[in-house]
């Protein structure tokens, strides 16, 4: 089946601190790859998503990059704010499901110190 | 445009109640989709509609069930609730049911069982 490891966390950053995400994924067909953020007390944001092998999903200043040979989706951004404190979800949408159903990994939050 | 709601955002029902939760999918959408996030479990696919038909299903017992309409509207129920039915329940919405439609949160109902 489908499946999607993150890296645990918590993860405490200092402001303008670079950050790093990890995200493997399990999937049986071709994915489509995505990052939700989640604010306290919201749903879920899309803040990218790449739909083939080393396509480069990029928003407010967050990249992720589609590998398939590694099977990740790593999410970076070079200088975070404490308004980026937020817990950060990859999930992944599998064409062999004929559908878009979402796997999600765990879930990891970040907070930013000023 | 308007984004996706859900009605209502709180509830607090006692165990063997009942519950129907309401989602309105952003203007256009045809495809709504239903996830369940708690703390243990994560973010789980519960089901998803599309032209009123249910195609896909997660793992979940018989208790939880839905419908869409022919607006697109949809609703969620919840027959003999128990404790471990506590959760934010989470809809979405995407244009299509391809795998590489994004789908676009909801800011959940927060449903507490006694």
């Amino acid at each position: 089946g489908n499946s999607v490891t993150q890296m645990e966390g918590p993860v405490t950053l200092s402001e303008e601190a670079f950050l790093t995400i990890n995200c493997t994924y399990t999937a049986t067909g071709y994915p489509s790859l995505f990052w939700y953020v989640q604010y306290p007390g919201e749903g879920l944001q899309l803040l990218l998503k790449a739909t083939k092998a080393d396509d480069k999903g990029s928003n407010k200043g967050f990249e992720a990059t589609y590998r398939k040979e590694t099977t990740s989706f790593h999410l970076e951004k070079g200088s975070v704010q404490v308004s980026d404190s937020a817990v950060y979800f990859c999930a992944l949408s599998d064409r062999s499901n004929a559908g878009n159903m979402l796997t999600f990994g765990g879930g990891t939050r970040l907070m930013v110190k000023p | 445009k308007a984004g996706v709601t859900q009605t209502p955002r709180y509830l607090i029902k006692t165990r063997g109640q009942q519950v129907t939760l309401s989602c309105s999918p952003i203007s256009g959408h045809r495809s709504v989709s239903w996830y369940q996030q708690t703390p243990g479990q994560g973010l789980q696919f519960l089901f998803e509609y599309f032209s009123e038909t249910q195609r896909n299903k997660g793992n979940f017992p018989g208790r939880f069930s839905g419908r869409q309409f022919s607006n697109s509207r949809s609703e969620m129920n919840v027959s003999t609730l128990e404790l471990g039915d506590s959760a934010l329940y989470l809809c979405a919405s995407s244009l299509e049911r391809t795998s590489t439609d994004t789908q676009y949160f909801g800011p959940g109902t927060r449903l507490t069982v006694l």
